[in-house]
């Protein structure tokens, strides 16, 4: 059954520094989604992706935040400046058809420590 | 802002024993609904969904959720745990194709 892969699984960085979350969506989808769990938290929605553009975001995605699909198959997080409060697991998700009764296919999540 | 509501931070069954896990909505017209489980060091795995139509919706691994519009509620179920079942169970509502998640439940299964 194919399946959303991250990597990787964890990372640990320093405030400031700038990280690269990756994903590989499955394969026939068309619409990608970053989500991110602080620890204790709601998981929450960070943005959606389609066709190279942003479809959404929300408030937490500012412009220290960029996507991009830099080949057919990864999809990828950047944080450009990390900051302590950026610390949770970031989940990548993947769907078919972009909708709002659709199934978004979550992978294990990558998680991130800012010291 | 909208949000779900689900009011069980943390439950413990016996295994064997049946299990309900709440999840309530504020939305005034019928959303689309989700119920996603995560163990421990994995991804969210998708249990059951519902958009219209029965308003008793079964999933994987034996459970089934039910729509309640009179109650905004569309809880989820279990007639017998198995230890297998521990981890957290998370409600979330479709919104124009981003989801917004409860606050999940942590289920504790007890031999």
């Amino acid at each position: 059954e194919p399946e959303v892969t991250q990597t990787p699984s964890h990372q640990v960085t320093q405030m400031g520094q700038e990280v690269i979350l990756r994903c590989v969506p499955i394969s026939n989808h068309l619409y990608f989604y970053w989500y991110r769990q602080i620890l204790g938290q709601k998981v929450e929605f960070l943005v959606s992706f389609y066709n190279n553009e942003i479809s959404e975001k929300s408030e937490i995605f500012d412009d220290q935040f960029s996507v991009e699909r830099p080949d057919g198959s990864n999809f990828t997080l950047k944080i450009r400046s990390t900051k302590l409060e950026d610390s949770a697991m970031y989940f990548c998700a993947s769907g078919s058809a972009g909708t709002a009764q659709e199934t978004q296919y979550f992978g294990p999540g990558t998680r991130l420590l800012v010291l | 802002a909208q949000s779900v509501t689900q009011p069980d931070i943390h439950i413990t069954v016996s295994e064997g024993a049946s299990l309900e896990l709440r999840c309530n909505y504020p939305y005034g017209a019928t959303p689309y609904l989700f119920w996603y489980v995560q163990s421990p060091g994995q991804g969210l795995q998708l249990l059951l969904k519902y958009f219209s139509g029965d308003t008793l919706v079964q999933g994987i691994k034996g459970f089934e959720a039910e729509f309640k519009r009179s109650q905004s509620s569309f809880n989820l179920r279990k007639p017998s745990v198995h230890w297998s079942d521990a981890a957290e169970y998370f409600c979330a509502v479709g919104l124009r194709g981003q989801l917004t998640f409860g606050s999940g439940t942590q289920l504790t299964v007890l031999p």
